[in-house]
């Protein structure tokens, strides 16, 4: 079985400045996959970035970057230079990579969510 | 492509009626996922198809709920005998097997109310 904790409710930060928004997992897969979704008040879920589990670095995309650390089982998204329009919720996701992990293969098992507000 | 495309985008339904759903995923891609998302919650896996062959469906996916992807295309889910609990918004996604590191590209939702 897998499970995503994101212990953090709600965030805010200052338009500019850079901010963490934690995920830990658990998991029994050899193999994984970790995604982070923004999902604004219009509803849609929006496909940030991805980490393999199998990946030596850590993952980037623009203004965010994963700070992945395998053996404390966690994935922090970092938003550096925050822009109002970052203000949504987002998601951790994690799926697993292999037949090996049973039922997690082939879908995503999503946290709770962090609301994170960005104020000018 | 324009994206995955979900019809309606609201749903009001008295209690007892059944519903339906459509998504049409990317063309080319060959999964297609249903989730369901209740306020301030991430989205629950329900079920997915790999071309037109179901694969999973989770332990939420009571028998009232059926899905469908006839030719490996678009998908329906329905729902019968809505109960006001199946108030929900109701997210399609869909991916190319094998290009994970693409993600999953989700459709805008349908959001369910039950009256």
């Amino acid at each position: 079985a897998q499970k995503i904790t994101q212990t953090q409710p709600g965030m805010f930060v200052q338009e500019k400045e850079a901010v963490t928004l934690d995920c830990t997992y658990d998991t029994s897969d050899p193999s994984y996959g970790l995604f982070w979704y923004k999902q604004p008040s219009s509803g849609e879920m929006i496909f940030l970035i991805y980490q393999g589990s199998y990946d030596q670095q850590n993952a980037t995309e623009g203004r965010y970057s994963l700070n992945f650390q395998k053996a404390r089982k966690s994935a922090n998204l970092v938003i550096s230079a925050s822009q109002l329009g970052d203000s949504a919720m987002y998601f951790c996701a994690m799926r697993g990579l292999t037949l090996a992990g049973g039922t997690s293969y082939g879908k995503l098992t999503f946290g709770q969510g962090t609301i994170l507000t960005v104020h000018p | 492509d324009t994206g995955v495309s979900q019809n309606p985008r609201h749903k009001i339904t008295k209690r007892g009626q059944n519903v339906t759903f459509r998504c049409d995923p990317i063309s080319e891609h060959n999964r297609l996922y249903w989730y369901r998302q209740t306020l301030g919650q991430g989205p629950e896996f329900l079920t997915y198809f790999q071309n037109e062959a179901q694969l999973e469906k989770s332990r939420l996916l009571s028998d009232r709920f059926s899905a469908e992807r006839p030719k490996g295309s678009f998908s329906t889910l329905e729902i019968q005998r809505t109960e006001q609990g199946d108030s929900a918004m109701y997210l399609c996604a869909s991916s190319l097997w094998g290009a994970v590191v693409y993600g999953y590209t989700f459709g805008s939702g349908t959001r369910l109310t039950v009256v």
